[in-house]
């Protein structure tokens, strides 16, 4: 039933590991997105692919590697992680159309680097 | 760049109360604004939007007003609930802009909290 769905939902992990975000979204949107939300609520974009395909890749380290194996699955996987990459990870998807458009988010992956 | 402003929070409010949360924004262009809300442990729901100046967007008694001569884009309510406890981002719609809602621009958010 759940339209953006991400797991898992809190990680906790040591520092160097190498660890992988699943999002999957069952309404048929054509583009997906992973945002980050650090401790101070602060939401900022990451990237967005739009059928399978990148379209907006932000300041980002290159440790951080999306994929899409399809057009409904957008996975984010991060390696050597850092102290500073604990932060809560939200995946979201929207269509547009000629008259609107919607985002719609997961309900967020905590991720904690001890 | 583009940018958004927010009251810093947290606010803390008794139900059936008045509610204003400033928002000021920074953009080149005309670009479409949005109130989200993320009730706790959920991800951003949107809450309303308005894509051009003087446009008024209204959802669940929720209202804002698209200002261009002030830049704002203030979130109100006349009185509000519990239930209306969570944190209230408002954001722009990015490079790209045409209302397009993936390169959205956050501000950082003001959690309000409602005591019965």
């Amino acid at each position: 039933d759940t339209a953006v769905s991400q797991t898992p939902k809190y990680l906790v992990t040591q520092m160097g590991n190498d660890k992988s975000i699943k999002c999957e979204q069952n309404l048929g949107h054509d583009t997906m997105y992973w945002y980050k939300q650090d401790s101070k609520k602060f939401l900022k974009i990451m990237f967005s692919y739009n059928n399978k395909e990148l379209i907006i890749n932000e300041t980002v380290p290159n440790r951080f590697s999306p994929k899409s194996p399809d057009k409904a699955h957008l996975n984010l996987h991060i390696n050597s992680l850092e102290l500073g990459d604990s932060a809560v990870y939200f995946c979201a998807s929207s269509q547009r159309t000629a008259t609107n458009e919607k985002l719609f988010f997961g309900s967020g992956t905590q991720l904690s680097v001890l | 760049g583009d940018s958004v402003t927010q009251m810093e929070g947290p606010v803390t409010l008794s139900e059936e109360a008045f509610l204003t949360i400033n928002c000021t924004y920074t953009a080149t262009g005309y670009p479409s604004l949005f109130w989200y809300v993320q009730y706790p442990g959920e991800g951003l729901q949107l809450l309303l939007k308005a894509t051009k100046a003087d446009d008024k967007g209204s959802n669940k008694g929720f209202e804002a007003t698209y200002r261009k001569e002030t830049t704002s884009f203030h979130l109100e309510k006349g009185s509000v609930q519990v239930s209306d406890s969570a944190v209230y981002f408002c954001a722009l719609s990015g490079r790209g802009g045409g209302g397009s809602q993936g390169n959205l621009i956050f501000g950082k958010g003001t959690k309000l909290s409602v005591k019965p």
